[in-house]
């Protein structure tokens, strides 16, 4: 089945940094999606994109499908950022099966 | 617009008790619903997901079942819970179709003891 590596596994940063959180994949996938799991362990999807840019807010995420990896970017982090993000996979026919990988862990400090 | 319950929130049960968890999705018709578990050092794993009643598939073998006896409406259940099966179980569900955004619920906190 399709790998999902998430870099780094942790991440330790400073209110108002930038960060970028990396995502490989191992084959092709026709449905990528991140998600930010706070404290208390709910998971919010943040955005679909199995292709391309797209943006919200102080979020952004891009895909590169052809060279499968995926960068999510946080820009001026705040506190509330703290949390788990994932980022999961499906592959073609999956039917929205989805594949996750084991999280990057940021904390945002004030 | 669509929300998603499960309960209860959190349960401790000794190994060997049974298990009822329970999921429903509210402002959508025939979702896909999933079930996933999350144990310490936060990975997620799906156990089931249901592309309509009646119609189950399992992801890995195990001792938990589950059971959709109506549309909007996604249980999972155990005759007798393992020390392995504490984690935490989250309920999602997505639409059918092409792009299959995928929403999760509150999620259950299961300690077997």
């Amino acid at each position: 089945g399709i790998q999902v590596e998430q870099s780094p596994p942790d991440l330790i940063l400073q209110e108002g940094a930038n960060s970028t959180l990396r995502c490989n994949f191992s084959d092709s996938v026709n449905n990528l999606q991140w998600f930010h799991q706070n404290p208390w362990g709910q998971l919010i999807n943040l955005f679909y994109i199995p292709s391309g840019t797209k943006q919200n807010g102080r979020l952004s995420a891009t895909t590169v499908a052809t060279e499968r990896y995926s960068l999510l970017y946080i820009s001026s982090s705040q506190t509330t950022d703290s949390g788990v993000y994932f980022c999961a996979v499906g592959a073609r026919g999956s039917q929205g099966n989805l594949i996750f990988g084991k999280g990057t862990k940021l904390s945002v400090k004030p | 617009s669509q929300t998603i319950h499960q309960w209860p929130a959190t349960l401790v049960q000794p190994v060997g008790s049974p298990l009822s968890l329970e999921c429903t999705v509210e402002g959508t018709s025939n979702p896909n619903l999933y079930w996933y578990r999350q144990a310490a050092g936060r990975g997620l794993q799906l156990l089931f997901y249901s592309i309509g009643i009646d119609q189950i598939s399992s992801e890995v073998p195990q001792n938990l079942s589950a059971s959709r006896p109506q549309d909007r409406q996604f249980i999972l259940s155990s005759k007798k819970l393992l020390l392995s099966d504490s984690g935490f179980y989250l309920c999602a569900w997505s639409d059918t179709g092409v792009r299959e955004t995928l929403y999760f619920g509150p999620g259950t906190r299961l300690l077997v003891l």
